[in-house]
């Protein structure tokens, strides 16, 4: 079993529309998570970065951690096509450490 | 602020062959990660260096890749001999060091290596 677990996608969404994204995690030593985009060809790019369990806003993004569910969940409203990416999930034991990816769940937003 | 650089960004080779790459990492940054990520799955730590010293390379695969990083800057990453299952984007991270507000891992472009 992975120590991430990501649903692959794609997840197709009209433009406009509420993106919901989830992973799960079983190590439960994990305190910091993270949300990076990744676009076609290119490198991650961080999204949101949060400690331990609660919720962070950031303009369209919304990221949640519930560690006693061992879930996190980022949610994008009024997706555009230009979101149309790769959401990885990411997460570390300490700040400093190696990042833990999930899978990565592929999104695409048509106009 | 110049991103993190790495070269080559395509790299096509034959099995037993060869290969190193090379990253640039943000000025300042002192730790810098070299991670494989294999098509339709997430990036997987290879090697982590800490100014010019291996914090982590326990999922490296010492038989056959090696990785420095001379004078704390630049680094390269190299496999000899590459095997078919090495074909995978090879990206570079670095970030400014070890502190909570200072952990953000910033991705350079990759290196899409194929091994024939």
């Amino acid at each position: 079993q992975k120590e991430v677990e990501q649903d692959p996608g794609p997840l197709s969404v009209p433009e406009g529309a509420i993106v919901s994204l989830n992973c799960t995690y079983s190590n439960s030593a994990f305190q910091y998570f993270m949300w990076y985009r990744q676009y076609s060809r290119k490198g991650p790019e961080l999204l949101m970065y949060t400690y331990s369990s609660g919720n962070k806003e950031d303009g369209r993004f919304t990221a949640q951690v519930d560690k006693s569910s061992k879930y996190i969940s980022l949610f994008i409203r009024d997706s555009q096509p230009s979101d149309s990416a790769t959401y990885l999930c990411a997460m570390s034991k300490a700040a400093g450490n190696k990042l833990t990816f999930g899978g990565g769940t592929r999104v695409l937003v048509k106009p | 602020e110049a991103g993190v650089a790495q070269s080559p960004r395509y790299k096509i080779i034959e099995k037993r062959q060869s290969v190193a790459f090379w990253c640039n990492p943000i000025s300042g940054h002192a730790t810098l990660y070299w991670y494989q990520q294999i098509l339709g799955q997430g990036p997987k730590l290879l090697i982590q260096f800490q100014n010019n010293g291996v914090v982590d390379d326990s999922q490296l695969p010492k038989d056959r890749f090696s990785a420095e990083r001379l004078k704390g800057v630049d680094s390269t990453l190299k496999i000899q001999p590459a095997k078919l299952e090495d074909s995978a984007v090879y990206l570079c991270a670095s970030s400014l060091g070890q502190t909570v507000a200072k952990n953000i891992q910033y991705f350079g472009a990759g290196t899409r290596l194929s091994v024939l």
